[in-house]
């Protein structure tokens, strides 16, 4: 069965260092996306793409966040300056989109430490 | 705008007991509705969908029905095992452009 893909599973760093996570989505699905995820809470949408399109990165922190998707495949989450507050899982997340579809299919998520 | 309330953790239940997790939602239009799972350290796994009024969504001998008129999306399962502790998260869908709403989250704790 096919899966989401994430990688580090860890990341431990110290605060005003950069991170990166990178995703790879379940092959041929074209939208994919980022979350954070506090311990307790639910997920927060962090940012949405459509094959390699900003759908919608309204809740994204754009003075130390981006992401990127290239080729409208794998993608990557850029943290930089890291800052205590990070310290969270995020999840990566594709779907098929545009069939009707809406389930969306979770990769085991990278959780960061923020030192 | 659309919401989505589950009720509160931790549900705390013995091996083999009934198990009932609320959700009421509050939408527009026909949304999807869905249960997700997260165990302990990992990403959230699809449990079960509906996707229209009176469906019933099942997975794992758990099972949802898609209530319109009391808008609800109940989830239960009739024997709960230790292995089912995780926390559950109910979660609609937005027409216009294939976001989730999500839950709260409930935890669910079972005690051999």
């Amino acid at each position: 069965e096919a899966e989401v893909a994430q990688s580090p599973r860890y990341k431990i760093t110290e605060k005003s260092q950069a991170v990166a996570f990178w995703c790879d989505p379940i092959s041929g699905h074209a939208t994919l996306y980022w979350y954070r995820q506090i311990l307790g809470q639910g997920p927060e949408l962090l940012v949405q793409f459509q094959d390699e399109s900003v759908v919608d990165d309204s809740q994204l922190p754009k003075d130390r966040f981006s992401a990127e998707r290239l080729k409208g495949v794998d993608s990557t989450l850029k943290i930089q300056p890291a800052e205590l507050g990070d310290s969270a899982m995020y999840l990566c997340a594709s779907s098929r989109s545009g069939t009707g579809s809406y389930e969306q299919y979770f990769g085991p998520g990278t959780r960061l430490t923020v030192t | 705008g659309d919401s989505v309330t589950q009720m509160e953790g931790p549900v705390t239940l013995s091996e083999e007991a009934f198990l009932t997790i609320n959700c009421t939602y509050t939408a527009t239009g026909y949304p999807s509705l869905f249960w997700y799972v997260q165990y302990p350290g990992e990403g959230l796994q699809l449990l079960l969908k509906a996707t229209k009024a009176d469906d019933k969504g099942s997975n794992k001998g758990f099972e949802a029905t898609y209530r319109k008129e009391t808008t609800s999306f109940h989830l239960e399962k009739g024997s709960v095992q230790v292995s089912d502790s995780a926390v559950y998260f109910c979660a609609l869908s937005k027409d216009s452009n294939y976001q989730l709403i999500w839950g709260a989250g409930t935890k669910l704790i079972i005690k051999p």
